[in-house]
C-alpha cells in the first residue's frame, strides 16, 4: 500500500521568495512520485514526476523536486514565487501495476505582494 | 489536441435523488479513471477502466455508485440514490495506457452538491 503526507495545508510566501512544499511518501515498492497543481475550478495539471531516472526532477513553470529515498521525501521547490503560482498543490504516489495514483491532502499556496 | 471533457460542470440535487456525470477522454486514450475529490482532501480513485473493462473498482461504493464505458470511449458515472456525503468534485482522467510512465490528464470536474 502507498500513501503520501503533505505537511502544511496552507503555505504563504511573498512574491519573489522561495517556495517549499513538503511531501513524504510511504511505499512497499519502488515508487513513482508526482506533483500536480490545481487552479480554482479546474482539473489537475501535472507539474513533474519522478520515475527513477534522476533524483532531481525539473518540471514546468520553474518548479523542481528532489527524490530522497533515505528521507522518503519528494519536496517541491521554486526559487522565486510568482503571483500566478497561487493554487493548490497535490503530491501523489504510484506503485505496482495499473497506474493507480494515491494523493495527499493538498497544500494551498498563497503568494502575497 | 482536445482535453478531457466533462459535463455537467455543476449539479445540485436533493438527497435520495439520482445523478449522472459524463466524461469523454482524450482521443486514443485506452485508460479512463473516475476520482472523487471531497473538499479539503486529495482525489480518491473510484474506478479505472482499460478500454471497456474494469481494472480497479475497489473503492467504488457499489450499493449506490455505478459506472460504465460501453464502447471503450466515453464513460458515465451514476449515483443512485445520492447522500449528503457524496457532495464532492468528480474528476475524470485518461491516459494512453495504464503504466506509470503514462501521464494522467484530468478534466475540469463536475461539482456535485447534495442538499
Amino acid at each position: 500500500a502507498q500513501s503520501v503526507t503533505q505537511l502544511g495545508s496552507h503555505v504563504s510566501v511573498s512574491e519573489g521568495a522561495l517556495v517549499l512544499l513538503r511531501c513524504n511518501y510511504s511505499s512497499s515498492v519502488p515508487p513513482y512520485l508526482f506533483w500536480y497543481v490545481q487552479y480554482p475550478n479546474q482539473g489537475l495539471q501535472l507539474l513533474l514526476k519522478y520515475t527513477s531516472a534522476a533524483t532531481l526532477v525539473k518540471g514546468i513553470n520553474g518548479f523542481e523536486a528532489e527524490f530522497k529515498k533515505s528521507e522518503t521525501s519528494f519536496h517541491l521547490t521554486k526559487p522565486s514565487a510568482h503571483m500566478s503560482d497561487a493554487a493548490e498543490y497535490f503530491c501523489a504516489v504510484s506503485g505496482g501495476g495499473g497506474n493507480k495514483l494515491t494523493f495527499g491532502t493538498g497544500t494551498q499556496l498563497k503568494v502575497e505582494l | 489536441e482536445a482535453g478531457v471533457a466533462q459535463s455537467p460542470r455543476y449539479k445540485i440535487i436533493e438527497k435520495r435523488q439520482s445523478v449522472a456525470f459524463w466524461c469523454n477522454p482524450i482521443s486514443g486514450h485506452a485508460t479512463l479513471y473516475w476520482y472523487q475529490q471531497i473538499l479539503g482532501q486529495g482525489p480518491k480513485l473510484l474506478i479505472q477502466f482499460q478500454n471497456n473493462g474494469v481494472v480497479d473498482d475497489s473503492q467504488l461504493p457499489k450499493d449506490r455508485f455505478s459506472a460504465e464505458r460501453l464502447k471503450g470511449v466515453d464513460s458515465t458515472l451514476k449515483i443512485q440514490p445520492a447522500k449528503l456525503e457524496d457532495s464532492a468534485v468528480y474528476l475524470c482522467a485518461s491516459s494512453f495506457e495504464p503504466g506509470q510512465i503514462y501521464e494522467q490528464y484530468f478534466g475540469p470536474g463536475t461539482r456535485l452538491t447534495v442538499t
